[in-house]
Formats: structure tokens, sequence, C-alpha cells
């Protein structure tokens, strides 16, 4: 079991390159994230998919593109690359409302844009 | 929307002392607060929760009390040890889990 897996770990784009952060989840979970983390200012929310076939914007959402391809997967997009947009990106998952549950993060992807 | 304020942002406190950062939220409906800890490196994760129909909850050495008149909560770390020094994170969401708003975080050392 997994857990919650994104891919890069590291990547350096050049200012205007485009680039896909995967993400993946075995847990079955419905609701996904996507997280960017800059020093002193926590983890900002920039897309969430509440399940499979929907997406809405967080708190960050420009310059970004989202995709959830199904249960599983759900991929962030930068179509051209700024270098405000260098920051760690983490992926997470929540299985759904209820009692007992909370979210999942993956290992992160740093990114810099130079 | 709802809004996390967390302090203090830094803590240094002696191996042994006790350790307690505050967070407010602004959203009265928020109804699930979590703690995460996140070590240099690593992704958050979760040491603790709590939810709207307790006031207190305790885990070994972590403690988290929620006050949900004055919409604060707070993390209570006791006999620190140097393997507690890391960020740490509040979290506030409605319907038990949707929606997460984080607060800034805290860098707490303990110091040997």
């Amino acid at each position: 079991n997994a857990g919650v897996t994104q891919t890069p770990k590291f990547q350096v784009l050049k200012t205007g390159q485009s680039m896909t952060l995967q993400c993946a989840q075995d847990m079955n979970h419905n609701s996904m994230y996507w997280y960017r983390q800059d020093p002193g200012m926590g983890l900002r929310l920039i897309y969430y998919s509440a399940s499979e076939g929907t997406t809405d914007k967080g708190e960050v959402p420009n310059g970004y593109n989202v995709s959830r391809l199904n249960k599983r997967e759900f991929s962030l997009r930068l179509e051209s690359a700024a270098p405000s947009q260098t920051s760690v990106y983490f992926c997470a998952s929540y299985p759904r409302s209820g009692l007992g549950n909370t979210i999942y993060f993956g290992e992160g992807s740093w990114l810099t844009v130079v | 929307g709802e809004n996390v304020e967390q302090h203090p942002s830094t803590l240094s406190v002696q191996e042994g002392d006790s350790a307690v950062i505050k967070c407010t939220y602004s959203d009265s409906a928020s109804n699930y607060f979590p703690w995460y800890k996140q070590e240099l490196g690593k992704r958050p994760q979760l040491i603790i929760d709590i939810r709207s129909n307790v006031g207190e909850k305790k885990d070994q050495r972590i403690a988290v009390t929620l006050n949900k008149t004055a919409k604060h909560f707070s993390l209570h770390i006791t006999e620190t040890q140097p393997e507690d020094s890391a960020v740490y994170f509040c979290a506030a969401s409605l319907d038990y889990g949707q929606n997460f708003v984080f607060g800034p975080g805290t860098r707490l050392s303990v110091l040997p």
C-alpha cells in the first residue's frame, strides 16, 4: 500500500516551459488536493477534486490547471512556468466526509523555475 | 471563507519543558481541527486531531484543546524531546475534512 504517490520529486524548469505533476492514490479516496508550500506561508490550496469528474479552485489557482483522470489520479499542470511558481507541491487525498477520516499527503515535489 | 491564524511562528524550548501552539479560526461552522508535524524535507503527518463535539483530546505527551466559543484550539506538548523539533501546522475544515485551511505553521526547536 503506497498511499499517495507523486512524481517527479525534483524538477527544474525554465521560465515559459510547461510540465505536469502526477499524483496517484491507492486508498480508494474520493477527494484529492494539490497544495503549494512556500517558506512562512504554510500550505495553500491550488485546486481540489471532491470526487471523480469534479474539480474546484482553491486559494491560489492562477497559472495552474488540473485533471481528475479517474478516481486514483489527479494531475497538476503548469502551462507556462514562472519563477513565482518555484515551490514545494504536495498532493493529498481524503476518503470522504465523516468521523475518523483525515487527509494524507504525498512526499512532495520540489519545483524550481529559473 | 475560513481563515486560520497560528502563533507563535517560532518557538524555542528547553528539552523537558512544555510547548504550546495556538490557532484561531474564523468560520464558526468548522468542525474538524487536525494538527500536522512536518520534519525538514518531509511530508506533513497527522499527529492529533479534534472534532467540534469534543473539548480536549490527549495522546501520550500531546494534547489538543478546543474552545468553540472563542474559536481557538491549541496544541500542547509536554516533556519535549529533541525529536519534537519540526514545523507544526494546524488546520480547520468543514464537513469533517473537506476544504482544509491550514495555518502558516510554527517552527519548534527543542534545545538540549
